[in-house]
């Protein structure tokens, strides 16, 4: 079975400092994984997918992912962070062979000014 | 429209009462799914369809919980004699391919149950 482990509850970060939000999978097969991010009374925001090719991923706000095969870990990051990067984010992994994601639990950002 | 609809936003329901939660999905997509998000949990799979076939509905908790799509576009999820554990988020999302990356997600419903 998939699943998908977010270690953190929270992380907290100075505006300005990087960030990073923990995420490992277990996964059979080739992994598709995912960050979205949701605020309040908002559905999930798409902010970026690794299917193949190079580990590291661009996406959107200036967010990047790391995916790590040996480790089986998909950590998002941020060279500076800001306030309005404020949310709750998560991690989510598809088979390649089916249509559903799993998530993680979920991490809980917070930039203080 | 240019996202995902869902309606009703917000939803309360005595407990044994019947509910429909409706997802209008974006136009053309042809992958439509339901996820329930209970407080402080990630997003759960509940169906599947792709047009109007529901090919997955491997998520649905019970038979209390029903869910079509009859012409391909518009899905209704329809939860029966409502309890207090289905209080949570049910949030829709689409998707123009058949796989599933490229999901739009909509703003959800949330359902409380009392």
């Amino acid at each position: 079975a998939q699943s998908v482990a977010q270690p953190e509850d929270q992380v907290n970060v100075a505006e300005g400092n990087p960030l990073t939000v923990k995420c490992t999978y277990s996964v059979s097969g080739n992994p598709y994984l995912f960050w979205y991010v949701q605020y309040p009374n908002r559905g999930l925001q798409f902010l970026l997918k690794y299917i193949t090719g190079d580990n590291l991923v661009k996406g959107s706000y200036g967010f990047e992912a790391e995916f790590n095969k040996s480790q089986t870990s998909f950590h998002l990051k941020k060279p500076s962070a800001l306030v309005s990067d404020s949310a709750l984010y998560f991690c989510a992994a598809m088979n390649t062979g089916f249509q559903k994601l799993v998530f993680g639990t979920g991490t809980r950002l917070l930039v203080s000014p | 429209g240019a996202g995902v609809s869902q309606s009703p936003r917000y939803k309360v329901a005595k407990r044994g009462q019947d509910v429909a939660l409706r997802c209008d999905p974006i136009s053309g997509h042809v992958s439509l799914f339901w996820y329930q998000q209970a407080l402080g949990q990630g997003p759960e799979f509940l169906t599947y369809f792709q047009n109007e076939a529901q090919l997955d509905k491997s998520g649905l908790p019970s038979d209390r919980f029903f869910a079509e799509r009859p012409e391909g576009s518009v899905s209704t999820l329809k939860i029966q004699r409502t309890q207090q554990e289905d209080s949570a988020v049910y949030l829709c999302a689409s998707s123009l391919f058949r796989l599933g990356y490229g999901y739009t997600f909509g703003s959800g419903t949330r359902l409380t149950v009392v």
